[in-house]
Order: structure tokens, then C-alpha cells, then sequence
């Protein structure tokens, strides 16, 4: 079974620009959650998607958004980029047993 | 929200050292994992352990969910092992959110 696949790798901004990130979840997965990884802040929630519906947000602004497609992909928008938002953005799937998390290798994303 | 403190924040063994990490929650949980960051930033699951002990080769895991903790336990360590430990819960009574603690930075010298 293919694992969580996080495009792209690597991506370098500039302030006020916005960026798309993308997510497939380990098949037959239906929950995607996003998380933010900062040196200072460490590994914090953005938000978790099941069947197409956002299920759970945390603290962070609205110029972070994100939605789920039926095939359960999903995509992480960030809309006028500050620099502190350079960061590691990492997706995890979860199957249905509610259980296990299981991550991608990250998109690091670098805003100038 | 739930707190998660683990500890040590850094640690440093020789190559066939055993180690002990421990995490900390502030509440009941209905979900806990550990993970380990490899350098690459990949986080792999190692366990899903919200009560009860289990052990996978050289690590094991235990969380005594009454006292509110969890212990990893590493043995016979290898470079291999290097990176950084998460313990990471849910807390019974809110959404499922997995919160994170910062981190064991582990170092395994050869």
C-alpha cells in the first residue's frame, strides 16, 4: 500500500503571494488532518477533513484554508504569506478505525 | 485543551545504551502515539498505545492510563535511532485533535 504523498517537496515564496499544497492519503483512508512544524512553536494542528467536510479546526488565522475532494485528496491554501509562515507542513491520514496516524514526508515551505 | 510534556528534552548515548522517554498528559486520553522524526523530517508511528504495554524489536512502549503517562523504552540502541521522539494524544472528552509535545531530541553516538 502506498503511504501519505505530499507535493510538493520543497516550495519558495515571497511575502503576499499565496500557495497551494496537496495531499493523497493512504488508500481507503477518509480523514486528512494538516499540521504546521516551527522550530519555536514545535508541531501544531491546522485542521482535519472526513468525507469532504472539515471536521476540526485549530488556532490559526484564516488565510489558512484547506479542503478535501471525493477521492479524499486533499489541499492546504495559504493566502497572503508572511514570513512566519516558513515552516515544515505536514498531512496525515487515519484509517477507519480512528487508531494510527500516519504522516507524509512534508512540504517545506520557505516564504522571503 | 490537553497539556503533553515530555522529557528529557534532549538526550545522548553511547551506541548499545537502553533509554527511557516519558511523556506526560494532563488528561484522560482515548488516543496516544509515538513517533519517530527521522532527519529528513519524516515522521514514522511507532506505537498507538492509550493504555497497556507493547513492544515492536528493540522498542517498547508502556502507558499507565490512571497516573496519566506513557514511557518509551529504547534498547540497545543504535545510530539508526537518532532523531526526535513525539508523544502526541487525544483527549477523551474533546474533538479529535492530536496534540503534540515538544519533543525528545535523541542522539546516538557511535
Amino acid at each position: 500500500k502506498a503511504g501519505v504523498t505530499q507535493t510538493p517537496r520543497y516550495l519558495i515564496k515571497t511575502r503576499g503571494q499565496q500557495v497551494t499544497l496537496s495531499c493523497s492519503p493512504i488508500s481507503g483512508h477518509r480523514s486528512v488532518s494538516w499540521y504546521q512544524q516551527t522550530p519555536g512553536q514545535g508541531l501544531q494542528f491546522l485542521f482535519e477533513y472526513f468525507s469532504e467536510t472539515q471536521r476540526n479546526k485549530g488556532n490559526f488565522p484564516g488565510r489558512f484554508s484547506g479542503r478535501q475532494f471525493s477521492n479524499s485528496r486533499s489541499e492546504m491554501n495559504v493566502s497572503t504569506l508572511e514570513l512566519g509562515d516558513s515552516a515544515l507542513y505536514l498531512c496525515a491520514s487515519m484509517g477507519q478505525g480512528g487508531e494510527k496516524l500516519f504522516f507524509g514526508s512534508g512540504t517545506q515551505l520557505s516564504v522571503l | 485543551g490537553i497539556q503533553v510534556e515530555q522529557s528529557p528534552p534532549d538526550l545522548i548515548l553511547q551506541e548499545g545504551a537502553n533509554s527511557t522517554l516519558r511523556c506526560n498528559f494532563s488528561d484522560s486520553v482515548n488516543n496516544l502515539q509515538w513517533f519517530h522524526q527521522n532527519p529528513w523530517g519524516q515522521l514514522i508511528n511507532l506505537f498507538y498505545i492509550p493504555s497497556g504495554t507493547k513492544q515492536n524489536g528493540r522498542l517498547s512502549a508502556t502507558t499507565v492510563a490512571t497516573e496519566r503517562y506513557s514511557l518509551l523504552y529504547i534498547s540497545s540502541s543504535q545510530t539508526t535511532d537518532s532523531g526526535v521522539y513525539f508523544c502526541a494524544a487525544i483527549s477523551s472528552g474533546s474533538a479529535r485533535q492530536l496534540t503534540f509535545g515538544s519533543g525528545t531530541q535523541l542522539t546516538v553516538l557511535p
